[in-house]
Formats: structure tokens, sequence, C-alpha cells
């Protein structure tokens, strides 16, 4: 099992360009969220997913929109990149959300100019 | 909303101390969870328990519910337990336990 992938590694963005985050778990896990992590500050949560077409809004929502048409992949777009932006993204999966253990993604270091 | 404080911030110890990292947390909840992440790394489940305490080599985790606080130890310490930990809980107890609240972390440093 590659358990949870992320694709890019590193992104660098000029404000206002867009941009996909990708997403991936082979463990059939129904529960998908994504985070941001800034320094001097916990995890936040941007957005989850449930399960196939099921998504809900997180913490800090702007500006950021997700899908989930497979139970593998959850892509988090950028619509319009802000230097607040600025952060490391990390994408989970679990079998059934907070009260299961967490499996997370490598982490997607982005730079917004 | 479920708060989830962290202490202390930054720890640094000497090879082979006996490390303790506390966690508290301000609504009831069902599980907790206890993560690691190395510097530049991912981050990596260690523990999620609902009561009492769980061991996986040299580290333990025990919780109390009643007092809302949970602890990570860590024994005969070593550099590459070098690492921020952090501590995590469901946001709240009416429906949001799908989302996780997560402390700030604890960045501790193992000196040889």
């Amino acid at each position: 099992n590659a358990g949870v992938t992320q694709t890019p590694k590193f992104q660098v963005l000029k404000t206002g360009q867009s941009m996909t985050l990708q997403c991936a778990q082979d463990m059939n896990h129904e529960y998908m969220s994504w985070y941001r992590q800034d320094p001097g500050m916990g995890l936040r949560l941007i957005h989850y997913s449930v399960g196939a077409g099921i998504t809900d809004q997180g913490e800090v929502p702007n500006g950021y929109n997700v899908s989930r048409s497979t139970t593998e992949d959850f892509p988090l777009r950028l619509l319009s990149a802000a230097p607040s932006q600025t952060s490391v993204y990390f994408c989970a999966s679990s079998y059934g959300g907070g009260r299961e253990t967490q499996y997370f993604g490598p982490g997607t270091r982005l730079l917004v100019l | 909303k479920n708060e989830v404080e962290q202490s202390p911030q930054n720890l640094t110890a000497q090879e082979g101390e006996f490390i303790t990292i506390n966690c508290s947390y301000s609504v009831g909840i069902s599980a907790l969870h206890w993560l690691q992440q190395h510097p530049g790394g991912g981050i990596v489940s260690l523990f999620m328990l609902s009561s009492g305490k769980k061991k996986h080599g040299r580290l333990i985790a025990t919780i109390n519910i009643q007092e809302k606080h949970s602890s990570l130890h860590i024994t005969a310490s070593h550099p590459r337990d070098s690492a921020v930990y952090i501590c995590a809980a469901p946001g709240s107890t009416q429906g949001g336990s799908e989302k996780l609240v997560f402390g700030k972390g604890t960045k501790l440093t193992v000196n040889p």
C-alpha cells in the first residue's frame, strides 16, 4: 500500500494563479481531510469529506475548493492564490473521522509570491 | 468548540532522560490522538486512546477522561526522538466528532 500520497511536494505560485493540490489514498478510507500548517499554529482544517460526493467546510475554507468524485481522490483547488495561502498543506484519511487512526500524506509546501 | 492546549511548547533533554508532554482539552471526548512530526517530515500517528494507558516501545500515553488531560511519556530518550509531538481531539461532542482540533505542538530536542 502506498498509503496517502500528495503531489506536488513543493510549488511556487504568483499571486492570482490557480492550482490543484492532489491527494490520493489506497486504503479505502471514507473520511479525507485537508489541513494547513503555519508556524506557531496547530493544524487547521480546510475542508473534509465523509465519502464520495460529500464535502464540507472546515475552520479555514475561504479561497479553497474541493470535490470528491471517487473514494480514492480528494483534490484541493486554490482559486486565486494569495500570499496568505503560503503554508504547508497536509492531506489525511481515516476510516471514520476523529475517532479513528489518522493517516497523513507527506505534505505540500506552497509559496505564493 | 474543543480547545486543545499542550505544554511545554519547547523541551530540551539529555539522552536517557524521562520525558513528559502534557495535553489538556476543554470538551469531553471519545478519543485523543498523539502524533509525531520529524523536522521537515510528515506526520505519523503514535496513539489513539479513549481511556487508561497505551504503550509502544519506549512511548507511553495516558489519559484521564474526568480531568480532560492526557500525557505522552518517553522513557530513555534518544536523539532520534527529537520531533514535534502533537495532541489532537475531536472538535465537539455534538456531531462534530469527525473534525479534529489540534494543539500547537511540543518541540522536543534530545541532545546526545
